[in-house]
């Protein structure tokens, strides 16, 4: 099992560009969540997941949008990139939420100049 | 949601035992204390869970006051590679809670 892997690991964009990262679980996970991760933070959820088909705004939605086609994909994608959007974005997935674990991959590093 | 307060470093040395407090004073009865560990440029991972007393794993164990307002992760005999960010977490037990994740407690483990 590879768990929770994403793509890419690393990316420089320009200020107004977009881009799509991509997660995949193959735990057949139902709830998959969006986290980024600033220098010297904790981790604040962007968007999540709780199903095929479904998503639903976290902490911190504005300028993410998401989609789940597939259970064992959720991809996260930045229509117009801002500097303010340089950040470790992790995925992570759980069998449901609650007290079930959640399993993070291993993060994409993103910086917008 | 019940707030977390939790030192922001520690520091500690090889084959000594460590304690992490943490306290949520607004515990709620259907809440769980949770315990994740983030290392540098990884995802966090789960490391131990639980209600209330004494819970151990092979990781680590977390005691739990009676009134619950705190919380104390110990691990038992670090070593270097316990050098990492641990979060302690309250999480309600229902299928649609998400994680809050604060700042967490920097440890860092010296030879």
């Amino acid at each position: 099992n590879a768990g929770v892997t994403q793509t890419p690991k690393f990316r420089v964009l320009k200020t107004g560009q977009s881009m799509t990262l991509l997660c995949a679980q193959d735990m057949n996970h139902e709830y998959m969540y969006w986290y980024r991760q600033d220098p010297g933070m904790g981790l604040r959820l962007i968007h999540y997941s709780v199903g095929e088909g479904t998503t639903a705004k976290g902490e911190v939605p504005d300028g993410y949008n998401v989609s789940r086609l597939k259970k064992q994909n959720f991809l996260l994608g930045l229509e117009s990139a801002a500097p303010s959007q340089t950040s470790v974005y992790f995925c992570a997935s759980s069998f449901t939420g609650g007290l079930y674990e959640q399993f993070f991959g291993p993060g994409t590093r993103l910086t917008v100049l | 949601l019940a707030k977390t307060t939790q030192p922001i470093s520690m520091d500690s040395y090889e084959g000594q035992e460590v304690n992490i407090t943490c306290s949520h004073n607004n515990i709620a009865t259907n809440d769980y204390i949770t315990w994740y560990q983030q290392f540098p440029s990884q995802g966090p991972r789960f490391i131990i869970q639980g209600y209330k007393t004494k819970v151990t794993n092979e990781v680590a164990s977390l005691f739990i006051p009676a009134d619950r307002k705190s919380s104390t992760l110990s691990l038992p005999r670090v070593s270097l590679s316990d050098t990492a960010v641990y979060y302690c977490l309250v999480v309600i037990n229902n299928a649609g809670n998400m994680l809050t994740f604060g700042g967490g407690t920097r440890l860092m483990v010296k030879p």
